[in-house]
């Protein structure tokens, strides 16, 4: 199958500081990638929808001046979380789509803790 | 709009016993069916998935599911289990027009007795 990379797996910043997380897709193009959220002993919330060339669309009460998404290219994503606070510590998942919903990959997930 | 049920948030079952882990969806169009397991501090990896044709999917590790539209569920099963099986697994549903990402469920943990 497709292999989807998120890097860094794990971050640890403090209060106040911007992270990026970076979501590639390595051997195919994706035109989609979709950013999830995940807390402890939960599920999989998702964030946003990003779509390569234009603007990322927010789930309803995601900020998105809080979790900007950048889709510059087929093969990569990025979400930074500005302003982090502790209760942004989260385990956050990206997956990548090459078109059709059938063939969506995910990546490891990137563990980011706010101290 | 689509969602997923997933009953028990927690399943004990011997080795070698036979795994059954519940899941229910709702969907206003066909729907498309996931099964995904997760082990601590990684991503999803997908276990099976059913998008048309056959009802019956088998998918890695031994695990199979059936799609019974009439139920609305798509459980998740597997003969026999194995310690390297426990696990958080998630259902999920796609398929909504408009809407391409998946809806998952609240997963269940499944712990493997000796």
């Amino acid at each position: 199958g497709a292999v989807v990379s998120q890097h860094p797996s794990w971050v640890i910043c403090k209060s106040g500081t911007s992270v990026k997380i970076e979501c590639r897709s390595l051997d195919f193009q994706a035109t989609t990638m979709f950013w999830y959220r995940q807390f402890p002993k939960q599920s999989l919330m998702l964030m946003a929808t990003s779509n390569e060339g234009s603007k990322a669309t927010y789930e309803q009460g995601v900020e998105k001046d809080k979790f900007l998404i950048n889709h510059a290219s087929l093969t990569l994503s990025t979400l930074t979380v500005t302003s982090a606070h502790p209760e942004d510590s989260s385990f956050y998942i990206c997956s990548a789509s090459q078109g059709a919903l059938t063939e969506a990959f995910f990546g490891q997930g990137t563990r980011l803790t706010v101290v | 709009a689509q969602s997923v049920t997933q009953l028990g948030s927690h399943v004990s079952v011997s080795e070698g016993a036979l795994v059954l882990l519940r899941c229910n969806y709702s969907s206003s169009v066909p729907p498309y069916l996931f099964w995904y397991v997760q082990y601590p501090n990684q991503g999803l990896q997908l276990l099976l998935k059913y998008t048309t044709g056959a009802t019956l999917v088998k998918g890695i590790n031994g695990f199979e599911a059936e799609f019974k539209k009439s139920e609305t569920s798509f459980h998740l099963t597997k003969p026999s289990a194995h310690m390297s099986d426990a696990a958080e697994y998630f259902c999920a549903v796609g398929g909504d027009t408009g809407r391409r990402a998946l809806t998952f469920g609240s997963g269940t943990r499944l712990q493997v007795q000796p």
